[in-house]
């Protein structure tokens, strides 16, 4: 399973785009990059998924450039309900494989 | 559609005492898996089922934990004797196969959380 390196926190101001890096420098060929998010009181929640260069959904964008060795998840004009631990995951996809959860990122939305 | 499903929500008990938690998994998802969160920390795996097997079980502490999946459907995950360091968040997670209509992602239920007093 390849290690993700994430800063331990960020602070950001409602409005603002905050953009979170993951390294995973030891990713293999097979893996995907996924990320979830985490609220106080509940179990973390998928947020996007990407294989090479960029996804985005109604929520998020992903960059991944083609060293494919980091990821970046944007969230576009924080508000402070995005206020959440984050959590990059890179992982096979393989039928039954295994979830590894690091420390995340906790992210603060200030007013 | 139906999401994961745990009980009880928070449960406080002696060191010592046994305690068990729930599991109903979302309808068709094979893969079950707890996590342990301790605060301030990411999720731990202690067990990952596939149908009713153990995939994966090494960081399962099994002189006190133990879990089960009868019938490959819900599960029960026992605590007997428990710690003060035991305190914590078990979280019940399940995901089906990964495909094109899916991610295979991770769906968590609410958390069960344990008090060792």
């Amino acid at each position: 399973l390849a290690k993700t390196t994430q800063p331990i926190s960020m602070d950001s101001y409602e409005g603002q785009e905050v953009n979170i890096t993951c390294s995973h420098n030891n990713i293999a060929t097979n893996d995907y990059i996924t990320w979830y998010q985490q609220f106080p009181s509940q179990g973390p929640r998928f947020i996007i998924q990407g294989y090479k260069t960029k996804v985005t959904n109604e929520v998020a964008s992903l960059f991944i450039p083609a060293d494919r060795k980091s990821s970046t998840l944007s969230l576009p004009r924080v508000s402070l309900s995005d206020t959440a631990v984050y959590y990059c995951l890179v992982g096979d996809m393989s039928y039954g494989q295994n979830f590894v959860f690091g420390p995340g990122t906790r992210l603060s939305v200030l007013p | 559609e139906a999401g994961v499903a745990q009980s009880p929500r928070y449960k406080i008990i002696e060191k010592r005492q046994s305690v068990a938690f729930w599991c109903n998994p979302i309808s068709g998802h094979a893969t079950l898996y707890w996590y342990q969160q301790i605060l301030g920390q990411g999720p731990k795996l202690l067990i990952q089922f596939q149908n009713n097997g153990v995939v994966d079980d090494s960081q399962l502490p099994k002189d006190r934990f133990s879990a089960e999946r009868l019938k490959g459907v819900d599960s029960t995950l026992k605590i007997q004797p428990a710690k003060l360091e035991d305190s914590a968040v078990y979280l019940c997670a399940s995901s089906s196969v990964p495909g094109q209509a899916n991610t295979g992602e991770l769906f968590f239920g609410e958390g069960s959380r344990l008090t060792v007093l």
